[in-house]
């Protein structure tokens, strides 16, 4: 099972602030990266997929990069909406498909 | 508009089988391409992927469940669902379905992501 782990668990940050969140892999996993954003109470919204792809809808503040076992996720310019829970998602190996144990960013 | 909607009990005893299912709204049951998947989220922690079935009825499942799991497809009805016996307290989570996306490289096998979320639905395991 690919093991992966975001850091940091927690991130306080201010509206406008841009800001980087990071995801390794225990093991080489290509491209094969998705990013999600859980607001309190609804389901996972896809972000990014492939490692830097952004889904329909998403906006570009929402940038993915990485390969191998080291991902980035940076949201540029920081607003209300984005305070919220990310998880990273590998789809490279199954079964299983693993998440990361997720980032919450908080208002400062 | 694509939609995901899970429906079944809220509550399950000890050592009896959650069942739950999830009702597609849209067109997308109709096609091949796709697989149909579960995750589960304990309250106030991480994601788990419990398993997928593709259009034909291929399953694939988490090794950590230990055979525990089963997924149906029905794509005359649009729906797709998920038994889990012999349940725990440990098995109460929001249980999520959801839609798996490939991704080709080339000609070979492709990779699926998650690109579509139901909302969820809270099972607690309790006596």
């Amino acid at each position: 099972e690919i093991v992966m782990t975001q850091s940091p668990v927690t991130l306080s940050v201010s509206p406008g602030e841009r800001v980087t969140l990071s995801c390794r892999a225990s093991q080489r996993i290509g491209i094969n990266l998705a990013w999600y954003q859980q607001r309190p109470g609804q389901s996972p919204r896809l972000l990014i997929h492939g490692a830097s792809t952004r889904a329909t809808g998403i906006p570009a503040r929402f940038s993915g990069s990485g390969s191998g076992t080291e991902f980035t996720l940076t949201i540029s310019s920081l607003q209300s909406e984005d305070f919220a829970v990310y998880y990273c998602h590998q789809y490279n190996a199954w079964p299983p498909y693993t998440f990361g144990q997720g980032t919450k960013l908080d208002i400062k | 508009q694509l939609q995901l909607q899970e429906s079944g009990p809220g509550l399950v005893k000890p050592s009896e089988t959650l069942s739950l299912t999830c009702a597609v709204a849209g067109d997308s049951m109709r096609s091949t391409y796709y697989r149909w998947g579960w995750i589960r989220q304990p309250p106030g922690k991480g994601l788990e992927w419990i398993g997928s079935v593709s259009h034909s009825g291929d399953t694939s499942y988490n090794p950590s469940l230990t055979s525990r799991a089963t997924m149906f497809v029905d794509t005359s009805r649009s729906q797709f669902s998920l038994s889990l016996t012999s349940v725990t307290a440990a098995d109460t989570s929001i249980y999520f379905c959801a839609r798996q996306h490939p991704y080709y490289y080339g000609s070979g096998s492709p990779y699926w992501y998650i690109d579509l979320w139901g909302r969820g639905t809270l099972v607690t395991v309790s006596s």
